[in-house]
């Protein structure tokens, strides 16, 4: 499997803390995704950084990239009980299409 | 509103019986995918299609079927092969192989 691996599995934290997802993969990719899943719903797609980026910033969103240690983290600044969900790194895409995708990390944001 | 519609929201099938579901999308893209999620875990590809009229087998093909007639339309088979299809099924779309949008989602559950 080519699966990535989110670290942690599940994450419970205070409403206004920061939450920071981890992700590392086995392949070389052209590009990482970052997805979010509220329970029992679709994916919404948050961020997709290339390889060729260190670091992309949306609204209180920040991904990095180390293609050196083939990991990646994602960190939620100022948290919502909103942002309750889990959180998918993924990769793949490009000419194949084909998106790999992990376990994902639970997110709990308490208010 | 474009987006991608996906029905029903529950169903249940006796074994042994085959059941369709539905995936329309109003976004022009050319893309189409659908995974299966089981609880706890990241999504599978079952079959994705680049263009209309032709497809693609995923990682866990066997006891499916899907149809690309239409650029809107992507309807998955779950036939009586499948020993285990009591899942969360999804369909997706996008433009390239890189951002997809996701449907709601579609709870099948055998009985």
């Amino acid at each position: 499997s080519q699966q990535g691996e989110e670290d942690p599995q599940a994450l419970s934290i205070q409403e206004g803390e920061n939450a920071t997802m981890n992700c590392s993969y086995k392949t070389s990719i052209n590009n990482l995704q970052w997805y979010r899943q509220n329970s029992g719903r679709g994916l919404v797609h948050l961020i997709l950084i290339r390889s060729n980026e260190r670091e992309k910033h949306s609204g209180r969103l920040r991904v990095t990239l180390d293609t050196s240690k083939k990991s990646s983290s994602l960190l939620i600044t100022a948290s919502r009980a909103a942002d309750t969900a889990s959180y998918f790194c993924v990769h793949g895409g490009g000419s194949n299409y084909k998106l790999t995708f992990g376990k994902g990390t639970l997110l709990t944001v308490n208010p | 509103d474009g987006g991608i519609t996906q029905s029903p929201k529950y169903l249940f099938r006796k074994e042994g019986q085959n059941v369709t579901l539905s995936c329309e999308q109003n976004l022009n893209h050319d893309a189409m995918y659908w995974y299966r999620q089981d609880p706890g875990q990241g999504l599978r590809l079952i079959y994705y299609s680049q263009i209309v009229n032709d497809f693609q087998k995923g990682d866990i093909a066997e006891g499916y079927s899907v149809s690309r007639e239409k650029k809107e339309s992507f309807p998955l088979t779950v036939t009586s092969a499948q020993k285990n299809p009591t899942a969360f099924y999804l369909c997706a779309s996008s433009i390239t192989g890189n951002e997809q949008f996701f449907g709601p989602g579609t709870r099948l559950t055998v009985l």
